[in-house]
C-alpha cells in the first residue's frame, strides 16, 4: 500500500470519448503530480499542483485538463485524445516541491483506439 | 540530447552479483532521485540525495556533484530486484528531468 491510489487501473477509450483519471493520496502531502510514461521514453512530468494551485504545465495539449479540488485529490480529464496518447499515466504526491521524496500511485494504463 | 543519461540501458546479472547503474546529468541540481519501477508500472522512490551516499538494505546510492554523476549499487542481487531503475534530477529551477531507465534482469 503506497498511500497513493489511482482509478481506473486500465482504460480503453475511443478518440471521441471523454473520461477522467482519479488520484487520491492519504499521506497528508500538499503537492501532487501527473506523469506520462510512453514506451521507450523517459517519464514526462505533465502537471504539478502545490496547495491546490497549478504551478507547472509542461506544454501539455489542452485535450488533457487537470483538476485539483483539494490537496488529497487530483483528476486528469481527457477528451478527444489521439492514439499516441496511449501510455501509462502516473500520479505522485510529496511534501511541497520536488526536493522531497515522491510517492507514486500504481498508474492508469490508457489505450486510445 | 537528454539532460539525464543512464547506463547501461539493459543489464542481465546472475543472482548474487554486485550491480552498478550509472546516471550522468548536465544541469545544476538541487536533488537527485532513484526510482524503481516493477513490471505492471508501479514506481517506488528508492533514494533522494543531494550529496554523499545513502544506504538502504542492499541498495547504495552515491552522488558526485562536481562530476554530475550518481551511481546506484545493488549488493547480493536477487531475482526480485528485477525492475527498471530510473534516475531523475530536480534542477535549481525546480524542473524535473528523467533518464530513460535501466532495465535489470536478475537470473536465479
Amino acid at each position: 500500500e503506497t498511500g497513493v491510489t489511482q482509478t481506473p487501473r486500465h482504460l480503453v477509450m475511443g478518440m471521441t470519448n471523454k473520461k477522467s483519471l482519479k488520484c487520491e493520496q492519504h499521506l497528508g502531502h500538499n503537492a501532487m503530480y501527473w506523469y506520462k510514461q510512453s514506451a521507450k521514453k523517459p517519464l514526462e512530468l505533465m502537471f504539478v499542483y502545490n496547495f491546490k494551485e497549478q504551478t507547472e504545465n509542461n506544454s501539455v495539449p489542452s485535450r488533457f485538463s487537470p483538476e485539483c479540488p483539494n490537496s488529497s485529490h487530483l483528476f486528469l480529464h481527457l477528451h478527444t485524445l489521439q492514439p499516441e496518447d496511449s501510455a501509462l499515466y502516473l500520479c505522485a504526491s510529496s511534501q511541497p516541491s520536488g526536493v522531497y521524496t515522491q510517492y507514486f500511485g500504481p498508474g492508469t494504463r490508457l489505450t486510445v483506439l | 540530447k537528454n539532460e539525464v543519461e543512464q547506463s547501461p540501458q539493459n543489464l542481465t546479472a546472475q543472482e548474487g552479483e554486485f550491480i552498478t547503474i550509472n546516471c550522468s546529468y548536465s544541469v545544476g541540481i538541487s536533488a537527485l532521485h532513484w526510482l524503481q519501477q516493477h513490471p505492471g508500472g508501479g514506481i517506488v522512490s528508492l533514494f533522494m540525495l543531494s550529496s554523499g551516499k545513502k544506504k538502504h538494505g542492499r541498495l547504495i546510492a552515491t552522488i558526485n556533484i562536481q562530476e554530475k554523476h550518481s551511481s546506484l549499487h545493488i549488493t547480493a542481487s536477487h531475482p526480485r530486484d528485477s525492475a527498471v531503475y530510473i534516475c531523475a534530477v530536480l534542477n535549481t529551477g525546480n524542473q524535473f528531468y528523467f533518464g530513460t531507465g535501466t532495465s535489470l534482469t536478475v537470473i536465479p
